[in-house]
């Protein structure tokens, strides 16, 4: 079954400090990765994706992302966070010719400690 | 910029009421999507378009339909309220290779 797994309900870190959310994946085709942020009471805003290439994306605000073949995962990272990334990450899969019918992860809480 | 916008940010309705969720893009994107989004689960698809009165299912569609008869706009329609519909409600939007854009949501109440 294609699924997509973001193990941490919740993290906290402090400001500061070094991140890494986790996202493993399950998908029958090659997959397109994406995460996306979701800031209180906004919509959901795409940091980065993967389609194909170089497995180390870099994103927007700071953030970048390794793609593993051979461990189905896509995790994300950001050296040094700020109090403004306290925010909901989101985790997704997709394929080419899925026409963007993309398999969700149920979304990691960033807090920062401040 | 593109903009998706969603007509409501917060509605509260009442069981058995019929209740129509609309959304408007306006980069000409082919396609559109409503999921709802609700703790722990993610999003859900509920019904996506890819044309003008063209639909298909989602995950999730039992007790929602949709109608889009004009490119710019994507109605979602729960027929008869239920409280188990009480959730956010995110609308997005996307051409052909692009990502998705989103709305701001729908926080919607069926009490």
């Amino acid at each position: 079954a294609q699924s997509v797994t973001q193990p941490d309900i919740h993290i906290t870190v402090s400001e500061g400090a070094s991140l890494e959310l986790r996202c493993n994946y399950s998908y029958g085709a090659t997959p397109y990765l994406f995460w996306y942020v979701q800031s209180p009471g906004q919509g959901l805003q795409l940091l980065l994706k993967y389609f194909s290439g170089d497995t180390l994306v870099q994103g927007i605000k700071g953030f970048e992302a390794e793609f593993k073949r051979s461990q189905s995962s896509f995790n994300l990272r950001k050296p040094s966070v700020h109090w403004s990334d306290a925010a909901e990450y989101f985790c997704a899969v997709g394929a080419q010719d899925s026409n963007y019918q993309l398999i969700w992860g149920a979304g990691t809480k960033l807090i920062i400690k401040p | 910029d593109v903009k998706v916008t969603q007509s409501s940010r917060y509605l509260v309705k009442r069981t058995g009421e019929k209740v129509f969720l609309e959304c408007v893009q306006d980069m000409d994107h082919e396609n559109m999507f409503w999921y709802r989004q609700d703790p722990g689960l993610g999003l859900r698809l509920i019904y996506f378009s890819y044309d003008v009165k063209m639909k298909e299912k989602g995950d999730i569609p039992e007790g929602y339909s949709v109608s889009r008869e004009k490119k710019e706009r994507f109605s979602l329609i729960l027929e008869s309220a239920s409280t188990n519909q009480t959730s956010m409600y995110l609308c997005a939007s996307t051409g052909a290779g692009e990502k998705l854009f989103f709305g701001s949501g729908t926080q919607l109440s069926v009490l």
